[in-house]
């Protein structure tokens, strides 16, 4: 495999429900991101890391929670979500947080919160 | 409030003509600057990033610079139909702000 693959690539939860996303990246790179994305809306930084440490949190509620076991792997977690969370959450990565802006995405988790 | 402006379109282009994006950002201190295309459904591709004042080519792609107007431009020369997709402007250094994307319809 190759880039960065996200699963699922589709998701429907309940308000009440636990789900994960996961992202794993084939590259080699040092920094992982997650960015979510909201029709009519810019894509929003949520989290940067950094040779597997947080170095980014951009103001997201808590019911999101960034995982970073390893420079190759990124989950974020999922708890009690509400229907304004519905998005395409996408995972990037870089060769390092120096460069930022050379981003290579993910294909996308569809969420929908009912 | 940091923020990258562009025209959301959709802006249509005939197949061969020139496309001119374009995109206005409100940090003066960015240094990096990135054009990425999204096609419908899929996620974004990076095409182009611009870090120094003028233009720099990259096949059928044209990235040009203003610093001082805090201006950056994407030229697609000889449009192909292949090349209707979103395009995304994106500004910073460690910390990257997009835009919210210029639709582009190549018309056949």
């Amino acid at each position: 495999e190759t880039g960065v693959t996200q699963t699922p690539r589709h998701l429907v939860m309940g308000m009440t429900n636990k789900k994960s996303l996961k992202c794993e990246q084939h590259l080699g790179h040092n920094a992982m991101y997650w960015y979510k994305q909201s029709a009519k809306k810019p894509l929003e930084l949520m989290f940067v890391y950094s040779l597997e440490e947080r170095v980014e949190n951009n103001s997201v509620p808590s019911r999101f929670s960034p995982e970073c076991p390893n420079s190759s792997h990124l989950f974020l977690h999922l708890h009690t979500l509400q229907p304004e969370d519905s998005a395409l959450y996408l995972c990037a990565s870089s060769h390092s947080q120096r460069y930022a802006g050379e981003l290579f995405f993910g294909e996308g988790s569809r969420l929908t919160v009912l | 409030q940091k923020e990258v402006e562009q025209n959301s379109g959709p802006l249509s282009v005939p197949e061969g003509a020139i496309a001119s994006l374009n995109c206005t950002y409100s940090d003066r201190g960015s240094q990096s600057f990135f054009w990425y295309r999204q096609y419908s459904g899929k996620s974004p591709e990076l095409i182009m990033s611009i870090y120094s004042n003028g233009d720099k080519e990259d096949g059928r792609f044209t990235a040009q610079l203003n610093k001082a107007s805090q201006y950056v431009s994407l030229l697609i020369r000889d449009s192909q139909p292949s090349d209707s997709a979103t395009y995304l402007c994106a500004s910073g250094d460690d910390k990257i702000i997009f835009g919210k994307g210029t639709r582009l319809h190549i018309l056949p």
